[in-house]
């Protein structure tokens, strides 16, 4: 299985303040199809995961611009520029290069 | 509007399988594959497998040790999961999500909650 590590693990952010959250994989997820299957997920307290972004930097509907991802191979980033008190929850990066594996986790909480 | 709908709580004792269904509506069920993802206490999510609703192909999760089968109903619109063999550790929330064919897993069922209790 491909690895996936997250950091930080717990991120307090005042509201209005950008945050960032870091995710490394075990290899490469770039596929011979020329993308790279990484993805970010925002699972809300009490509710199911919701998908925030997609092949690494594409937003999925109705997703904010304030949330951003970047990255490329092993290392990738989804910033967010002004957190919202709405923006509370575990943010996973996801993996399907390879079956499919899923980061730690990083419990955003406002200060 | 799209949406995934599973079915309700099951508490079940050591050694016995259950059985979860993932029931969808506004699409067209057989365009896309269905994975199933759980999440123990505590716990990050934990990819299980999938099933092409198209063509009834299932890939699973060699974690399992071959006790997840997932199928299909496609006059229902429905994917199932069974896990067998139950382990006190396999108490966790039991998702089912669509795959959005290369966007994704864009969207996800509600989440069923499976308790393994003596």
């Amino acid at each position: 299985d491909i690895v996936m590590t997250q950091s930080p693990l717990s991120l307090p952010v005042t509201p209005g303040e950008p945050a960032s959250i870091s995710c490394r994989s075990g290899q490469s997820l770039l596929n011979s199809n020329g993308y790279t299957h990484l993805g970010w997920y925002l699972q809300k307290p009490g509710q199911s995961p919701q998908l925030l972004i997609y092949l690494v930097s594409n937003r999925a509907s109705g997703v904010p611009d304030r949330f951003s991802g970047s990255g490329s191979g092993t290392d990738f980033t989804l910033k967010i520029s002004r957190v919202e008190a709405e923006d509370v929850g575990v943010y996973y990066c996801m993996q399907s290069q390879q079956s499919i594996t899923f980061g730690q986790g990083t419990r955003l909480e406002i200060k | 509007q799209v949406q995934l709908v599973q079915s309700g709580t099951e508490v079940k004792k050591p050694g016995a399988s259950v059985k979860v269904s993932c029931t969808a509506s506004g699409y067209t069920f057989t365009s896309h594959v269905v994975h199933w993802v759980r999440q123990a206490p505590g716990q990050r999510l934990e990819w299980m497998g999938w099933v092409d609703a198209g063509n009834g192909n299932t890939q699973s999760s060699q974690n399992f040790q071959g006790r997840v089968t997932i199928t299909t109903d496609t006059s229902a619109s429905t994917a199932y999961m069974e896990l067998s063999s139950l382990r006190f550790e396999d108490t966790a929330i039991y998702y089912c999500a669509r795959d959005s064919n290369m966007a994704g897993l864009d969207i996800w069922g509600q989440g069923t909650m499976v308790t393994v209790s003596s």
